[in-house]
């Protein structure tokens, strides 16, 4: 079964970075991925899609302070940077036939 | 600009029917597939289903099948999800959302729609 796990929260300081992780299920190590941002009250917005190789592709707009990369069933996304405005839920989704899956998302507070 | 723009927010009692819209703009919109996902208060992204305005090619998650109807209108360039009976856990946003790629129904969601709000409450 298709399953993305993620940790529920994570916190790290203004001016620093932070890296979020997402676990594919066993079996599914060689899937894509795609990262989106969910500031407070607001929709969700794509940052990246991330392949098992790590190379990834941002969104329109999506400033470089955001990057990807892959381990085995790992996918991460890296803030650098941390902003205020980064303070948001991170989702990971992936894909197979015929379905769609989300991970359970990422609380990230800044400090 | 690629954007996709939905309906706005709903209040209903439980037992009434409901169809909220999410229409297209600045692509082909009959190319591409367009998914509904779902967001329970204080919780995380649910996939629904999906269309395909092309040909009406729909695709349910099995969550939400028999559940929800979706639909299309490509001479409008819109998109539909419905219900025929709403129930007070049906409370949620909704969002509608573009896979990346023309005519993969299975891609990461590159465009979403602002979110339609739907309180069932008696």
């Amino acid at each position: 079964q298709l399953v993305l796990t993620q940790s529920p929260s994570a916190s790290a300081s203004l001016g620093a970075s932070v890296k979020l992780t997402c676990t594919l299920s066993s079996g599914h190590s060689s899937y894509a991925i795609a990262w989106h941002q969910q500031q407070p009250e607001k929709g969700p917005r794509y940052l990246m899609k991330l392949n098992s190789d790590g190379s990834h592709s941002r969104g329109d707009g999506i400033p470089d302070r955001f990057s990807g990369s892959s381990s085995g069933a790992e996918r991460y996304l890296t803030i650098s940077s941390l902003q205020s405005e980064d303070e948001a839920d991170y989702y990971c989704q992936t894909w197979g036939t015929g379905l769609w899956v989300f991970g359970g998302g990422t609380k990230l507070t800044v400090l | 600009e690629v954007q996709l723009v939905q309906s706005g927010a709903e209040v209903k009692k439980p037992g009434e029917s409901l169809k909220i819209s999410c229409k297209g703009s600045g692509y082909s919109f009959t190319t591409y597939w367009i998914g509904w996902v779902r967001q329970m208060p204080g919780k995380g992204l649910e996939w629904m289903g999906i269309i395909y305005p092309g040909d009406s090619d729909t695709r349910y998650s099995p969550s939400f099948q028999g559940q929800v109807t979706i639909s299309a209108d490509k001479s409008i360039s819109t998109a539909y999800l419905q219900w025929s009976s709403l129930k007070a856990s049906d409370t949620a946003m909704y969002y509608c959302a573009r896979p990346a790629i023309v005519g993969a129904p299975f891609d990461a969601f590159d465009i979403w729609g602002q979110g339609t709000m739907v309180t069932v409450s008696s």
